[in-house]
């Protein structure tokens, strides 16, 4: 079945650039998303990216998709306080039967 | 601005009381779904509407219900919530055209189980 892995905990200082990796198991995914979860919110979609796409940029976002390693990362440039917040990778596979299927959610720590 | 709400965003239920939580789309999107989240740990997709059809994930409990009365409503029952039954229930939309299966949360209700 399909499967979406991150690390938990990522701590950065202010102004640095943060990275969140994440790999994913289901060869036939199409689109790639990055959710953020506020305390005591719902996730807010950041940006996707379809699986013939190898980056995509959105302002301070960069998103880098390695379909052949299954690896998908979220660069933050110029990480802020407001940016503290858990990030999910999500994924869609046409073959399987959830419609997205999220990681565990990476935990970021802006430092100031 | 086209959203997805949901009300009450804070929910107390005592012990085996019925409780119904309420989800409300502007995006006239076609999917709707629920899901549970419990502190730290990622979604978990309870079911999800195709329009009216009813798609149950295998390991719902039965005390979980869902009716979509019309496009725009969709709403969460707990027959007899338990003490493990507190959670956020996080509402979600997506339209089968477009970027298929992007899916629009709404800020969640938030159920505490005395």
């Amino acid at each position: 079945g399909e499967d979406v892995e991150q690390s938990l905990f990522l701590s950065v200082r202010e102004g640095d650039s943060s990275v969140i990796n994440c790999t994913y198991t289901d060869s036939s995914s199409t689109y790639l998303y990055w959710y953020k979860q506020e305390p005591g919110a719902g996730l807010q979609l950041l940006t996707y990216i379809f699986s013939n796409m190898d980056m995509k940029q959105d302002q301070r976002l960069t998103v880098l998709l390695n379909k052949k390693d299954k690896h998908l990362s979220l660069r933050i440039a110029d990480t802020q306080t407001g940016d503290s917040a858990i990030y999910f990778c999500a994924e869609v596979a046409p073959s399987g039967n959830t419609p997205l299927v999220f990681g565990k959610g990476t935990r970021l720590s802006v430092i100031a | 601005d086209a959203m997805v709400i949901q009300n009450p965003r804070y929910q107390v239920t005592q012990f085996g009381k019925p409780v119904t939580l309420s989800c409300s789309q502007t995006l006239n999107h076609n999917v709707m779904y629920w899901y549970q989240q419990k502190s730290s740990q990622a979604p978990k997709l309870l079911f999800h509407y195709y329009d009216k059809d009813f798609n149950n994930e295998a390991d719902t409990p039965d005390n979980f219900q869902s009716r979509r009365p019309n496009t725009s409503f969709c709403f969460l029952d707990i027959r007899s919530p338990g003490l493990g039954d507190a959670a956020m229930y996080l509402c979600a939309t997506s339209s089968a055209g477009g970027v298929k299966y992007t899916q629009y949360f709404g800020p969640g209700t938030r159920l505490t189980v005395l």
